[in-house]
């Protein structure tokens, strides 16, 4: 089975503030790579599928970048509403695992 | 507009079996992949299982292979996972989630879960 890491586990960063978390896969999963982002309570929702395609209607500071192992979800002005907790997840090879989690404050 | 609704939770035996049932709406039903993902409390996200769009096709987690069955009925567009031999390690909401069509596999819509708790 393939698996997915994040870091960090978990970050504090403030209104505005550029914000960087990484997804390392433990082999090659080409661009099968995706983002979800969710909010205390609710449902996952999808950010960034294929390593870097913006779903519909997910605002333009989120982006994301990486192919092979190594990939990046970067928010690029941070917005309050943008505390959740954050998961890669690959779609490479079943089982489709998903990291561990990257939980988001704001300062 | 997609709606994905989970139903068939609730408190089973550990050794007991439970089957959910997540009624589609808003969409071709029977041209998606569609998967259950679950969600222990206070724990991260796990995938649990795939079915492909007309069913020919199967894959589960490792933790569920064996106990678990995923299966659809595309005439009534509703998907059902059975949950045999049930842990308490199984613990958690169980969400179904829509696979997108544009080839990534990735899951585009989610359910709004089903809480299923393991306890004697």
């Amino acid at each position: 089975d393939i698996q997915m890491t994040q870091s960090p586990s978990s970050l504090s960063a403030s209104v505005g503030d550029r914000v960087t978390i990484t997804c390392r896969a433990s082999q090659s999963i080409r661009s099968y790579l995706n983002w979800y982002q969710q909010k205390p309570g609710k449902a996952p929702n999808l950010l960034i599928y294929a390593a870097s395609s913006l779903q519909s209607g997910v605002p333009s500071r989120f982006s994301g970048s990486g192919s092979g192992t190594d990939f990046t979800l970067t928010i690029s002005s941070l917005q309050p509403e943008d505390l959740a907790t954050y998961y890669c997840q690959q779609s490479f090879s079943t089982p489709y695992t998903f990291g561990q989690g990257t939980k988001l404050d704001i300062k | 507009q997609v709606q994905l609704v989970e139903s068939g939770g609730g408190v089973v035996q550990p050794g007991r079996s439970l089957r959910l049932s997540c009624a589609a709406s808003g969409f071709t039903f029977s041209s998606h992949g569609m998967h259950w993902v679950r969600q222990a409390p206070g724990k991260g996200l796990e995938w649990v299982a795939i079915i492909w769009f007309d069913g020919s096709y199967k894959d589960y987690a490792d933790s569920v292979k064996g106990r678990f069955t995923i299966s659809r009925d595309n005439s009534k567009n509703t998907l059902y996972l059975q949950m045999n031999s049930l842990r308490a390690e199984d613990t958690a909401v169980y969400y179904c989630a829509r696979e997108s069509l544009g080839g990534y596999d990735c899951v585009d819509y989610w359910g709004q879960g089903t809480l299923v708790t393991v306890s004697s």
